[in-house]
């Protein structure tokens, strides 16, 4: 039984640019959320779709935006980036209680 | 919004001793406390989690204790052993689907 697996797992990127981080649940899991992690911190809470829609949002600009297919993966869309975005960034997947992470894509902007 | 405060951020213990963490929140509709150990440079997981019609919750050498009254809850690791060794968060929510609210986390390192 696969977990959630999320690509890539490293990525360069300068700023301004686009970038597309990608999510696929654990198998049974409807709901997926993006958290984004930067080094030395707590996870903070991005978004959260579940059955195509965002769900809820946390405090995060519009600059991040996100998808979610028929197949319940996601997809994290930043642009503009900015030197700030550097970070770990984490799906989870859940279907009611409790949360599955994955192993996260290492986003550096330079 | 929420806000939880998780002490101490680092926690340095000798294998065998016992090892607390807790965490304080502002939220008194929150009523799932998730706990996460993540290695490093590895995903966050599960080790633990309480309700909050629940007091106390043990799973062999890790248990988690809840205080609803005061909004504090607390992990206790028992018989520690140098893989314990890691960073170490509570999270809360106020329904268990929704968005989870970290602490900073501490790390716990279990020297031999």
């Amino acid at each position: 039984d696969a977990g959630v697996t999320q690509s890539p797992t490293h990525l360069i990127k300068t700023r301004g640019q686009q970038v597309t981080l990608r999510c696929s649940p654990k198998s049974g899991h409807d709901t997926v959320s993006w958290y984004q992690q930067a080094l030395g911190q707590g996870p903070q809470f991005i978004f959260q779709y579940y059955e195509e829609e965002e769900r809820q949002r946390g405090n995060f600009p519009d600059r991040f935006s996100g998808h979610q297919f028929p197949n319940y993966s996601s997809e994290l869309n930043v642009n503009a980036l900015l030197l700030g975005d550097s970070a770990l960034y984490l799906c989870a997947s859940s279907k009611g209680v409790g949360y599955t992470f994955g192993s996260g894509t290492r986003l550096t902007v330079v | 919004g929420e806000n939880v405060e998780q002490h101490p951020s680092t926690l340095s213990v000798q294998e065998g001793d016992s090892a607390v963490i807790k965490c304080t929140y502002s939220d008194s509709a929150s009523n799932y406390f998730p706990w996460y150990k993540q290695e490093l440079g590895k995903r966050p997981q599960l080790i633990i989690d309480i309700r909050s019609n629940v007091g106390e919750k043990k799973d062999q050498r890790i248990a988690v204790t809840l205080n609803k009254t005061a909004k504090h809850f607390s992990l206790h690791i028992t018989e520690t052993q140098p893989e314990d060794s890691a960073v170490y968060f509570c999270a809360v929510t106020p329904d268990s689907w929704g968005k989870l609210q970290f602490g900073a986390g501490t790390q716990v390192v279990v020297t031999p």
